[in-house]
């Protein structure tokens, strides 16, 4: 089965500051990659996804790439803001929303210093 | 914004005893999914339905859980014989199967003791 790997496990910025998480995955069949931010006991909220069609998407200070040769996806968050603080997930998926589920990787706690 | 509802939010439970987790996933989705979250660790998938059947299991779905669509609008998780390891958040999802992404719900936090 799919198996995604997320580094750092811990990440601490300066306000401001740009941040970088990385994913690798190993199905080669996957093709949908999404990001999601967690705040303590809530839902994974969707951020941002890529499909592997794609190569980078940005909205607005988050932007993700992705590497289909290399198999990894990463994260770019510009200008944090102390409401970015949280953990984050990258995950991955066949299908984007069909019989197979995401596999998550071990999420990055995100820490943005004033 | 459709939403996916899960109930109840906080369930305890003894150890041994069975739960049920409620989802109602958005109306005219058509994959429905389970995973669950030990607290400070990762989302992990369980099983995934699709027309009244699962689509694909993951392995720590094993005989204690199973999950049933009872009507037209419910989709539960049954636990049977609850463990204290089976304490987690466990979260519902759905997805229309033609556009991608998934939506989860907010999730319901068992504590088994």
């Amino acid at each position: 089965g799919e198996n995604v790997e997320q580094h750092p496990s811990t990440l601490s910025v300066q306000e401001g500051d740009s941040a970088v998480i990385k994913c690798t995955y190993s199905d080669s069949a996957s093709n949908y990659f999404p990001w999601y931010k967690q705040e303590l006991g809530k839902r994974p909220q969707l951020i941002i996804d890529i499909r592997s069609n794609v190569g980078e998407k940005k909205d607005q200070r988050i932007a993700v790439t992705l590497n289909k040769t290399a198999k990894h996806f990463s994260l770019h968050i510009t200008e944090t803001q102390p409401e970015d603080s949280a953990v984050y997930f990258c995950a991955a998926s066949r299908s984007g929303g069909g019989a197979d589920g995401l596999t998550f990787g071990k999420g990055t706690h995100l820490i943005i210093q004033p | 914004e459709p939403e996916v509802t899960q109930t109840p939010s906080h369930q305890v439970t003894q150890m041994g005893q069975e739960v049920i987790l409620r989802c109602v996933p958005i109306s005219n989705h058509l994959y429905f999914y389970w995973y669950r979250q030990i607290l400070g660790q990762k989302v992990e998938f369980l099983v995934s339905f699709y027309n009244n059947e699962i689509s694909e299991k993951s392995e720590i779905f094993d005989d204690q859980f199973s999950v049933e669509r009872p009507d037209g609008s419910n989709f539960t998780l049954k636990i049977r014989s609850t463990k204290l390891e089976d304490s987690a958040m466990y979260f519902c999802a759905s997805s229309s199967g033609q556009v991608y992404g998934y939506t989860f719900g907010s999730g319901t936090r068992l504590t088994v003791v």
